[in-house]
Protein backbone atom coordinates (compact mmCIF):
# COMPACT_ATOMS: atom_id res chain seq x y z
CA UNK A 1 0.00 0.00 0.00
CA UNK A 2 0.92 3.70 -0.25
CA UNK A 3 1.67 5.52 2.95
CA UNK A 4 3.18 8.57 4.10
CA UNK A 5 4.50 8.87 8.06
CA UNK A 6 5.34 12.17 9.57
CA UNK A 7 5.56 13.13 13.20
CA UNK A 8 2.38 14.14 14.65
CA UNK A 9 3.25 17.17 16.25
CA UNK A 10 6.95 19.17 17.43
CA UNK A 11 7.32 21.84 19.15
CA UNK A 12 10.68 24.81 18.82
CA UNK A 13 11.69 27.58 20.38
CA UNK A 14 10.90 31.57 18.19
CA UNK A 15 14.69 32.01 16.47
CA UNK A 16 15.48 28.45 16.57
CA UNK A 17 15.86 25.67 13.82
CA UNK A 18 13.70 22.82 13.16
CA UNK A 19 13.59 19.57 10.89
CA UNK A 20 10.48 17.72 10.22
CA UNK A 21 10.89 14.61 8.80
CA UNK A 22 8.66 12.17 6.30
CA UNK A 23 9.00 8.95 5.16
CA UNK A 24 7.11 7.16 2.18
CA UNK A 25 6.14 4.34 -0.03
CA UNK A 26 4.27 4.75 -3.08
CA UNK A 27 3.51 2.70 -5.89
CA UNK A 28 6.07 4.94 -8.68
CA UNK A 29 7.53 8.45 -7.34
CA UNK A 30 7.38 11.53 -9.13
CA UNK A 31 7.83 14.01 -6.83
CA UNK A 32 8.14 14.91 -2.55
CA UNK A 33 6.03 17.56 -1.70
CA UNK A 34 5.82 20.37 1.40
CA UNK A 35 2.50 22.69 1.94
CA UNK A 36 2.00 24.73 5.06
CA UNK A 37 -1.20 25.31 6.42
CA UNK A 38 -2.26 27.49 9.32
CA UNK A 39 -4.95 26.55 11.05
CA UNK A 40 -8.89 26.77 9.57
CA UNK A 41 -7.08 27.99 6.21
CA UNK A 42 -6.24 25.93 3.15
CA UNK A 43 -2.50 24.89 2.87
CA UNK A 44 -0.43 26.11 0.60
CA UNK A 45 2.55 25.17 -1.71
CA UNK A 46 6.18 25.31 0.04
CA UNK A 47 8.27 23.11 -2.01
CA UNK A 48 8.93 20.44 -4.71
CA UNK A 49 11.78 17.78 -4.95
CA UNK A 50 12.15 15.08 -7.44
CA UNK A 51 15.88 14.88 -7.50
CA UNK A 52 17.69 14.01 -4.45
CA UNK A 53 19.65 17.07 -2.73
CA UNK A 54 18.76 20.03 -0.73
CA UNK A 55 16.61 22.34 -2.01
CA UNK A 56 16.94 26.14 -0.19
CA UNK A 57 14.36 29.20 -0.31
CA UNK A 58 14.89 31.16 2.18
CA UNK A 59 14.54 30.17 5.52
CA UNK A 60 13.12 27.47 4.51
CA UNK A 61 14.96 23.93 3.03
CA UNK A 62 13.48 20.84 1.47
CA UNK A 63 15.95 18.01 1.27
CA UNK A 64 14.78 14.33 -0.80
CA UNK A 65 16.98 11.16 -1.03
CA UNK A 66 14.80 9.09 -3.37
CA UNK A 67 16.63 5.90 -2.32
CA UNK A 68 15.89 6.15 1.49
CA UNK A 69 12.08 7.36 0.56
CA UNK A 70 13.13 9.90 3.23
CA UNK A 71 12.19 14.08 3.03
CA UNK A 72 12.45 16.44 5.98
CA UNK A 73 11.57 20.23 5.52
CA UNK A 74 14.36 22.42 7.48
CA UNK A 75 12.79 25.68 9.01
CA UNK A 76 15.37 28.62 10.16
CA UNK A 77 15.02 31.68 12.30
CA UNK A 78 11.81 30.56 13.39
CA UNK A 79 9.08 32.97 13.56
CA UNK A 80 5.78 32.45 15.52
CA UNK A 81 3.87 33.24 12.08
CA UNK A 82 5.83 29.79 11.28
CA UNK A 83 3.40 27.94 14.00
CA UNK A 84 0.88 25.58 11.63
CA UNK A 85 1.09 22.47 10.37
CA UNK A 86 3.46 21.42 7.40
CA UNK A 87 1.65 18.55 5.32
CA UNK A 88 4.19 16.09 3.23
CA UNK A 89 2.80 14.56 0.04
CA UNK A 90 4.30 12.56 -2.23
CA UNK A 91 3.31 12.22 -6.42
CA UNK A 92 2.71 8.47 -7.00
CA UNK A 93 3.02 6.89 -10.84
CA UNK A 94 -0.47 7.97 -11.31
CA UNK A 95 0.64 11.54 -10.46
CA UNK A 96 -1.91 11.55 -7.58
CA UNK A 97 -0.76 13.42 -4.75
CA UNK A 98 -1.02 10.36 -1.31
CA UNK A 99 -0.89 12.83 1.83
CA UNK A 100 0.90 12.59 4.90
CA UNK A 101 -1.50 13.74 7.91
CA UNK A 102 0.57 16.37 8.75
CA UNK A 103 3.12 17.90 11.39
CA UNK A 104 1.68 20.36 13.88
CA UNK A 105 4.38 22.50 14.89
CA UNK A 106 4.56 24.85 17.57
CA UNK A 107 6.88 27.93 18.20
CA UNK A 108 7.09 28.64 21.79
CA UNK A 109 8.47 32.43 22.93
CA UNK B 1 -7.43 37.70 -9.89
CA UNK B 2 -9.32 35.44 -7.19
CA UNK B 3 -7.20 31.87 -7.88
CA UNK B 4 -9.16 28.69 -6.16
CA UNK B 5 -13.00 30.18 -4.41
CA UNK B 6 -15.06 27.69 -2.66
CA UNK B 7 -18.89 28.25 -2.02
CA UNK B 8 -20.31 27.77 0.61
CA UNK B 9 -17.82 28.75 3.35
CA UNK B 10 -19.83 26.52 6.36
CA UNK B 11 -22.97 24.45 6.46
CA UNK B 12 -25.05 22.15 8.64
CA UNK B 13 -26.90 19.38 7.07
CA UNK B 14 -29.61 17.21 8.40
CA UNK B 15 -28.55 13.44 8.06
CA UNK B 16 -30.41 12.89 4.29
CA UNK B 17 -30.43 16.00 2.92
CA UNK B 18 -28.49 17.09 0.27
CA UNK B 19 -26.18 19.54 -0.76
CA UNK B 20 -23.92 20.80 -3.77
CA UNK B 21 -20.02 22.35 -3.35
CA UNK B 22 -18.87 24.72 -5.94
CA UNK B 23 -15.35 25.60 -6.54
CA UNK B 24 -14.83 27.71 -9.01
CA UNK B 25 -11.35 28.42 -10.53
CA UNK B 26 -9.94 31.77 -12.93
CA UNK B 27 -6.21 30.55 -13.49
CA UNK B 28 -7.26 28.48 -16.51
CA UNK B 29 -6.43 25.20 -15.22
CA UNK B 30 -7.13 22.19 -16.74
CA UNK B 31 -7.34 19.72 -13.46
CA UNK B 32 -9.25 20.14 -10.23
CA UNK B 33 -9.55 17.56 -7.67
CA UNK B 34 -12.25 17.57 -4.04
CA UNK B 35 -10.50 16.50 -1.42
CA UNK B 36 -11.76 16.20 2.52
CA UNK B 37 -9.46 16.83 5.48
CA UNK B 38 -10.34 14.74 8.71
CA UNK B 39 -8.37 15.10 12.24
CA UNK B 40 -5.85 13.07 12.41
CA UNK B 41 -5.43 11.76 8.48
CA UNK B 42 -4.14 13.45 5.31
CA UNK B 43 -6.15 14.79 2.67
CA UNK B 44 -7.63 12.18 0.88
CA UNK B 45 -8.89 12.97 -2.75
CA UNK B 46 -12.48 12.06 -3.49
CA UNK B 47 -12.75 12.80 -7.16
CA UNK B 48 -10.83 14.81 -9.90
CA UNK B 49 -11.33 16.14 -13.29
CA UNK B 50 -8.61 16.24 -15.96
CA UNK B 51 -10.72 18.30 -18.56
CA UNK B 52 -14.29 19.64 -19.13
CA UNK B 53 -16.59 17.11 -19.29
CA UNK B 54 -14.41 14.41 -17.67
CA UNK B 55 -14.20 13.07 -14.12
CA UNK B 56 -12.79 10.06 -12.09
CA UNK B 57 -12.83 8.58 -8.68
CA UNK B 58 -10.14 9.33 -6.38
CA UNK B 59 -9.38 7.68 -3.13
CA UNK B 60 -12.99 7.76 -1.36
CA UNK B 61 -15.38 8.61 -4.07
CA UNK B 62 -18.50 6.54 -2.14
CA UNK B 63 -21.70 8.67 -1.45
CA UNK B 64 -20.27 11.66 -3.58
CA UNK B 65 -20.51 12.62 -7.04
CA UNK B 66 -19.18 15.35 -9.42
CA UNK B 67 -19.81 17.40 -12.21
CA UNK B 68 -17.43 18.99 -14.67
CA UNK B 69 -19.65 21.49 -17.41
CA UNK B 70 -17.24 24.16 -17.94
CA UNK B 71 -13.67 24.06 -17.29
CA UNK B 72 -13.59 26.68 -14.44
CA UNK B 73 -15.98 24.99 -12.09
CA UNK B 74 -15.76 21.96 -10.51
CA UNK B 75 -19.61 20.72 -8.52
CA UNK B 76 -19.50 18.06 -5.46
CA UNK B 77 -22.56 16.55 -4.48
CA UNK B 78 -23.64 14.80 -1.66
CA UNK B 79 -27.16 13.16 -2.70
CA UNK B 80 -28.18 11.89 1.08
CA UNK B 81 -25.70 12.90 3.43
CA UNK B 82 -24.39 11.04 6.06
CA UNK B 83 -22.71 11.99 9.45
CA UNK B 84 -19.64 10.57 8.72
CA UNK B 85 -19.28 13.21 6.05
CA UNK B 86 -18.78 15.62 8.16
CA UNK B 87 -15.10 17.02 7.63
CA UNK B 88 -13.79 20.10 5.85
CA UNK B 89 -13.74 20.21 1.60
CA UNK B 90 -10.36 21.56 -0.03
CA UNK B 91 -11.01 22.20 -3.73
CA UNK B 92 -7.86 22.48 -5.44
CA UNK B 93 -6.79 23.23 -9.18
CA UNK B 94 -3.28 22.94 -11.48
CA UNK B 95 -2.60 23.29 -14.67
CA UNK B 96 -1.32 20.42 -17.27
CA UNK B 97 1.90 21.64 -17.94
CA UNK B 98 2.46 21.51 -13.75
CA UNK B 99 -0.03 19.53 -12.27
CA UNK B 100 2.16 18.42 -9.30
CA UNK B 101 1.75 21.88 -7.77
CA UNK B 102 -1.92 22.15 -6.50
CA UNK B 103 -3.61 25.69 -5.54
CA UNK B 104 -6.28 25.09 -3.25
CA UNK B 105 -9.54 27.00 -2.14
CA UNK B 106 -10.20 28.41 1.19
CA UNK B 107 -12.96 24.91 2.30
CA UNK B 108 -15.88 24.26 3.36
CA UNK B 109 -16.64 23.07 6.87
CA UNK B 110 -19.68 20.84 6.64
CA UNK B 111 -21.14 19.33 9.50
CA UNK B 112 -24.23 16.72 9.48
CA UNK B 113 -26.65 16.11 12.32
Amino acid sequence: GQNIDQPTEMTATEGAIVQINCTYQTSGFNGLFWYQQHAGEAPTFLSYNVLDGLEEKGRFSSFLSRSKGYSYLLLKELQMKDSASYLCAALDSNYQLIWGAGTKLIIKP
Amino acid sequence: NAGVTQTPKFRVLKTGQSMTLLCAQDMNHEYMYWYRQDPGMGLRLIHYSVGEGTTAKGEVPDGYNVSRLKKQNFLLGLESAAPSQTSVYFCASSSRDAQETQYFGPGTRLLVL
